[in-house]
C-alpha cells in the first residue's frame, strides 16, 4: 500500500520569506514523489518529481524539494515566496511496482504581501 | 497545445437522479484518469484507462458509477443514482502513458447532490 500525508491544513508565510510545505510517504517499494499546485478555479499542475539521483530536485516558478529517504520526506521550498505563490498545493507519491499516484489531502499556502 | 477539457463546468441534482460528464484528453495521450475531489480532502482515483482498457478501477464503485472511453479518446464518467456522498469535484486527468508522472488535469465537473 502507498500512502502520503500533509501535516499542514494551512501555511502562512509573508512575501519574500522562504517557504517550506510539508509532505510525509509510506511505500513498500521505492517512492517517486511529486508536487501538484492548484490555483482557484484551475486544474491541478505539475511542479516538480523525483524518481531517482539527486535529493535535491528543482521545479517550476522556482520551487524545489527535497527527498530524505530517512525520514521518508519530500518537503517543498522556495527561498523566497510571492503572493501569487499563494494555491493549493498537493503531494503524491507512487511506488515503483504500481502505477497510479495517492494524493496527500493539501496544503494551503497564503503568501501575504 | 489544447488542454484537458471537461463538461459541464458546474452540476446541480437531487438525489437517485442521474448524472454524466465528459471528458478529452489532450491529443496524443494513451492514458486517462478519472478522479474524484472531495472537499477538503486530495484527488482519489476512480478510474484509470490505457487506450480504451481499464487499468486500475479498484476505487469505483461499481454498482452505482461507470465509465467508458470511445475509441480510447474522449472518455464519459456517469453516476446513477446519484448519493448525496457523491457531491464532489470530479477531475479529468491524461498522460502519454501508464507510469508517465506528469498527469495534465482539467479544470473539473463540481457536483452537487442536494
Amino acid at each position: 500500500a502507498q500512502s502520503v500525508a500533509q501535516p499542514e491544513d494551512q501555511v502562512n508565510v509573508a512575501e519574500g520569506n522562504p517557504l517550506t510545505v510539508k509532505c510525509t510517504y509510506s511505500v513498500s517499494g521505492n517512492p517517486y514523489l511529486f508536487w501538484y499546485v492548484q490555483y482557484p478555479n484551475r486544474g491541478l499542475q505539475f511542479l516538480l518529481k523525483y524518481i531517482t539521483g539527486d535529493n535535491l530536485v528543482k521545479g517550476s516558478y522556482g520551487f524545489e524539494a527535497e527527498f530524505n529517504k530517512s525520514q521518508t520526506s519530500f518537503h517543498l521550498k522556495k527561498p523566497s515566496a510571492l503572493v501569487s505563490d499563494s494555491a493549493l498545493y498537493f503531494c503524491a507519491v507512487r511506488d515503483s511496482g504500481y502505477s497510479t499516484l495517492t494524493f496527500g489531502k493539501g496544503t494551503m499556502l497564503l503568501v501575504s504581501p | 497545445e489544447a488542454g484537458v477539457a471537461q463538461s459541464p463546468r458546474y452540476k446541480i441534482i437531487e438525489k437517485r437522479q442521474s448524472v454524466a460528464f465528459w471528458c478529452n484528453p489532450i491529443s496524443g495521450h494513451a492514458t486517462l484518469y478519472w478522479y474524484q475531489q472531495i472537499l477538503g480532502q486530495g484527488p482519489k482515483l476512480l478510474i484509470q484507462f490505457q487506450n480504451n482498457g481499464v487499468v486500475d478501477d479498484s476505487q469505483l464503485p461499481k454498482d452505482r458509477f461507470s465509465a467508458e472511453r470511445l475509441k480510447g479518446v474522449d472518455s464519459t464518467l456517469k453516476i446513477q443514482p446519484a448519493k448525496l456522498e457523491d457531491s464532489a469535484v470530479y477531475l479529468c486527468a491524461s498522460s502519454l502513458e501508464a507510469g508517465n508522472e506528469k498527469l495534465f488535469f482539467g479544470s473539473g465537473t463540481q457536483l452537487s447532490v442536494l
